[in-house]
């Protein structure tokens, strides 16, 4: 139980495209999705917190017009890099917490590279 | 702000020993949550093990247990009986019980298993 899928896992594509990634929730529902960004031997950073029918809360530093974050039902977010550039080149994970718990359950990610 | 310290960035053993990864953290709540997440090469994280802190028993999943010191804010993973499969990167981190607060991460542990 409590799988999380992340589509896709690889993409490559040019600067000034957008790129949209999707996270979803394939045994449970979950309410909260988080957001990270994770640069080579680094820990995670948080990006931001999507909730279900609600607007995302971003963490500071974090554009919100470039991130854009859609959380429309309990079992899938989608992250949308805009306009990206070479720096938004990363690995981008997804979680998503079970209902009354504090667990996070982490998609396999996905590696962006925009040339 | 609740801060995770993982004070050794490598470590390696020999297959089949045990060894123990550190973790300390600060916080003045008195009731949350603690993990140990697993990131091996291929960079999916997986949730190794759980403490809550109201619970005194130190919580064990198969070769993983953990030593919780509440007083000392200390909370180390001990892996028994290593196996190659065990070499990953190791994050501690603490979660808040309430509301969708997010987790706070150490900044990992690279662990490696010697045939």
């Amino acid at each position: 139980g409590a799988v999380v899928s992340q589509h896709p896992s690889w993409v490559i594509c040019k600067s000034g495209t957008s790129v949209k990634i999707e996270c979803r929730s394939l045994d449970f529902q979950a309410t909260t999705m988080f957001w990270y960004r994770q640069f080579p031997k680094q820990s995670l950073m948080l990006m931001a917190t999507s909730n279900e029918g609600s607007k995302a809360t971003y963490e500071q530093g974090v554009e919100k017009d470039k991130f854009l974050i859609n959380h429309a039902s309990l079992t899938l977010s989608t992250l949308t890099v805009t306009s990206a550039h070479p720096e938004d080149s990363s690995f981008y994970i997804c979680s998503a917490r079970v209902g009354g718990s504090q667990t996070q359950y982490f998609g396999p990610g996905t590696r962006l590279l925009v040339l | 702000a609740q801060t995770v310290t993982q004070s050794q960035p490598e470590m390696s053993v020999q297959e089949a020993e045990t060894v123990t990864l550190s973790c300390t953290y600060d916080t003045s709540e008195n009731n949350y949550y603690l993990f140990w997440y697993k990131q091996p090469p291929s960079r999916q994280m997986i949730l190794v093990i759980r403490q809550e802190a109201y619970k005194q028993q130190n919580a064990t999943e198969n070769r993983f247990s953990v030593n919780f010191q509440k007083a000392a804010k200390s909370f180390s993973l001990k892996i028994s009986d290593s196996q190659l499969g065990d070499t990953a990167m190791y994050f501690c981190a603490f979660g808040p019980n309430f509301g969708n607060e997010k987790l706070t991460f150490g900044t990992g542990t690279r662990l490696t298993i010697i045939p």
